[in-house]
């Protein structure tokens, strides 16, 4: 079974600039996550799908962050614009159900602003 | 409010020697407990996890952890460190009733000298 895949794995950007982040979870996961992971921290839950619905993003700065997860499948994150804070690794995770705690992540994006 | 709190930020341990790494949470019911490790350049893979029952679980790679309900900890221990298990490990809190959100402590770098 194929895990959680991630693109791309790095990403180098100068402020301001936008950028995209793409997650394909696993087949059959209903549940999406974005979590955030900076420098010497553990993650931080961004936002949460059920199927195709946002139904936690109480942590997503809506005024530069967007996402969204086209036919309850993929799912992309997106910055606009990007500031110099925003340099951390974005890590996308999915589950079959809401319930079932300790999900698969991918291996991340990198993100790094300049 | 639910946190994770792991004191020691690096840890170096010689090969073959016995590991414990801290993990106290604080959370107003009986938590869902996890342990993740990630290596360099890559996602969060789940060592293991507790949700109610025995209280010393099992996990791969040959981890162990102990839920202590009146120390609020969950301790990760290894009788044997290998190279191999220098890696970053995190401490994760399940939030029950926000679907699957997991709130991570801020990690223990494990180095594993010869």
């Amino acid at each position: 079974e194929a895990g959680v895949v991630q693109s791309p794995r790095y990403k180098i950007i100068e402020k301001k600039q936008p950028v995209a982040f793409w997650c394909n979870p696993i087949s059959g996961h209903n549940t999406l996550y974005w979590y955030r992971q900076n420098l010497g921290q553990g993650p931080e839950l961004l936002i949460r799908y059920e199927n195709e619905e946002a139904v936690d993003d109480s942590q997503l700065p809506k005024d530069r962050f967007s996402a969204e997860r086209l036919k309850g499948v993929d799912s992309t994150l997106k910055i606009q614009p990007a500031e110099l804070g925003d340099s951390a690794v974005y890590l996308c995770a999915s589950s079959l159900t809401r319930v079932d705690y300790g999900y698969t992540f991918g291996s991340g994006t990198r993100l790094t602003v300049v | 409010a639910q946190s994770v709190t792991q004191p020691d930020i690096h840890i170096t341990v010689s090969e073959g020697a016995s590991l414990e790494l801290r993990c106290n949470y604080s959370y107003g019911a009986t938590p869902y407990l996890f342990w993740y490790v990630q290596s360099p350049g890559q996602g969060l893979q789940l060592l293991l996890k507790y949700f109610s029952g025995d209280t010393l679980v099992q996990g791969i790679k040959g981890f162990e952890a102990e839920f202590k309900r009146s120390q609020s900890s969950f301790n990760l221990r290894k009788p044997s460190v290998h190279w191999s298990d220098a890696a970053e490990y995190f401490c994760a809190v399940g939030v029950y009733n926000q679907g699957g959100k997991l709130i991570f402590g801020q990690g223990t770098e494990l180095s594993v000298k010869p």
